[in-house]
């Protein structure tokens, strides 16, 4: 079956710091890879995707790129704020017809202390 | 804009009792979703709609279960007999027609008792 391993956290950096969050997947044929961020009192929102392996996602100085040959979907972030204090899920979805069901990792929680 | 909004956020009642869960989507938003989520299985798709359809209801894990979705603003998710097992957090999303949630409600935090 599908799994998504994300890097256990909690995960504490210092404001502009570099952000790596580890993730990998297992999966059969060709998924979909997705990471989604929920802030502290809010719902998950999807924060970037990507398709096809190779693919880079990105969004709000986020970016994380599709590598079929490692099976991951790493999250990375140059500098971050305090404001991206969040936890980060990773997720995929496979690519047949008829998939609707979305493997989520347990998440990563990050905090960014000024 | 308002987000994807749901109501109680929280619900405490006796097993047996019926619960019903209830969700309003963004608007213009055309997919919507019901997941559950507890510390041992994460996150699980219990149901997804497009244009008010079900698509996929192949994640409700038993008849006490059902879902519907009577217009384009509104959901209902109704345990009926509730267990303490159905204790749990559930989210719904919507999205505007992708086969994935773009954003999350804040959730209903359900204590079957």
């Amino acid at each position: 079956g599908n799994s998504v391993t994300q890097m256990e956290g909690p995960v504490t950096l210092s404001e502009e710091a570099f952000l790596t969050i580890n993730c990998t997947y297992t999966a059969t044929g060709y998924p979909s890879l997705f990471w989604y961020v929920q802030y502290p009192g809010e719902g998950l929102q999807l924060l970037l995707k990507a398709t096809k392996a190779d693919d880079k996602g990105s969004n709000k100085g986020f970016e994380a790129t599709y590598r079929k040959e490692t099976t991951s979907f790493h999250l990375e972030k140059g500098s971050v704020q305090v404001s991206d204090s969040a936890v980060y899920f990773c997720a995929l979805r496979d690519s047949g017809a008829g998939s609707y069901q979305l493997t989520f990792g347990k998440g990563t929680k990050l905090s960014v202390i000024p | 804009d308002a987000g994807v909004i749901q109501s109680p956020r929280h619900e405490v009642t006796e097993m047996g009792q019926e619960v019903t869960l209830r969700c309003k989507p963004i608007s213009g938003h055309n997919s919507l979703f019901w997941y559950r989520q507890t510390m041992m299985r994460g996150l699980e798709l219990l149901i997804y709609f497009n244009n008010n359809v079900p698509i996929d209801d192949s994640g409700m894990p038993e008849d006490r279960f059902s879902a519907k979705m009577p217009n384009a603003s509104f959901s209902t998710l109704k345990i009926q007999p509730s267990e303490p097992r159905d204790s749990a957090v559930y989210f719904c999303a919507s999205s505007p027609g992708t086969p994935q949630p773009q954003h999350f409600g804040d959730g209903t935090r359900l204590s079957i008792l």
